[in-house]
């Protein structure tokens, strides 16, 4: 499978717990991205890599999250002191500027629930 | 600032029906616009996207749009519906701001009920 790969695909914490999610782009993609999607809502923005850069995060990236991007491949997201409110699913996406439009190919996702 | 709309929340056709779920958009520049497939607890599936070119894209699964610059809609259509079509569809933007990063901002959602 060649795809894009996010582990775990189910998190369950208590409030005030760190978590880390990781994720696996598609090998040549150099550009990865994270989103946040709560229920009935659409994918919203987290932030962006370019290789091992990052270069840009939302104002949705309190400074409890923090992602790294360390060789330019994987990609973690970390949670820390997690809150009821940070309960949603968390997809990643790679792309690749050879591809006409830079199309982004998502994970499966992760989602986190936190009690 | 760019944004998508989806006004439908649900869309229902009856197998073998054609279907339409529509998208609006507002951006600045020339967009770059997509339609994602979420089916239940699963990740965002490409189906397909507008770049340049053709007004009518076609994508996966039978599945096209059409570009209407002077509307500014990309709404999503399938001449014949199946009930595997049933799922979550998102409409997405490409971000031309600040930084070109390329992130995507997505509409809201439309759910798709395809009955037999």
């Amino acid at each position: 499978d060649t795809g894009v790969s996010q582990d775990p695909r189910h998190k369950i914490t208590k409030r005030g717990q760190n978590v880390t999610f990781r994720c696996d782009p598609i090998s040549e993609h150099n550009r990865l991205y994270w989103y946040r999607q709560t229920l009935g809502q659409g994918p919203e923005f987290l932030t962006y890599f370019q290789n091992e850069a990052q270069l840009e995060k939302s104002r949705l990236l309190s400074d409890r999250f923090s992602a790294e991007r360390p060789k330019g491949s994987f990609s973690t997201l970390e949670i820390q002191r997690t809150e009821q409110g940070d309960s949603a699913m968390y997809l990643c996406a790679s792309s690749s500027p050879r591809t006409s439009g830079e199309t982004q190919y998502f994970g499966p996702g992760t989602r986190l629930l936190v009690l | 600032a760019q944004s998508v709309a989806q006004p439908e929340d649900q869309v229902n056709v009856a197998e073998g029906n054609p279907l339409t779920v529509k998208c609006t958009y507002s951006v600045s520049g020339n967009p770059y616009l997509f339609w994602y497939v979420q089916y239940p607890n699963r990740g965002l599936q490409f189906l397909l996207k507008y770049i340049t070119g053709d007004n009518l894209v076609k994508g996966s699964y039978g599945f096209e749009a059409e570009f209407n610059k002077s509307q500014t809609s990309f709404h999503l259509k399938k001449p014949s519906a199946l009930v595997s079509d049933s799922a979550l569809y998102f409409c997405a933007v490409r971000d031309h701001g600040s930084g070109n990063t390329g992130k995507l901002i997505f509409g809201q959602g439309t759910t798709l009920q395809v009955k037999p």
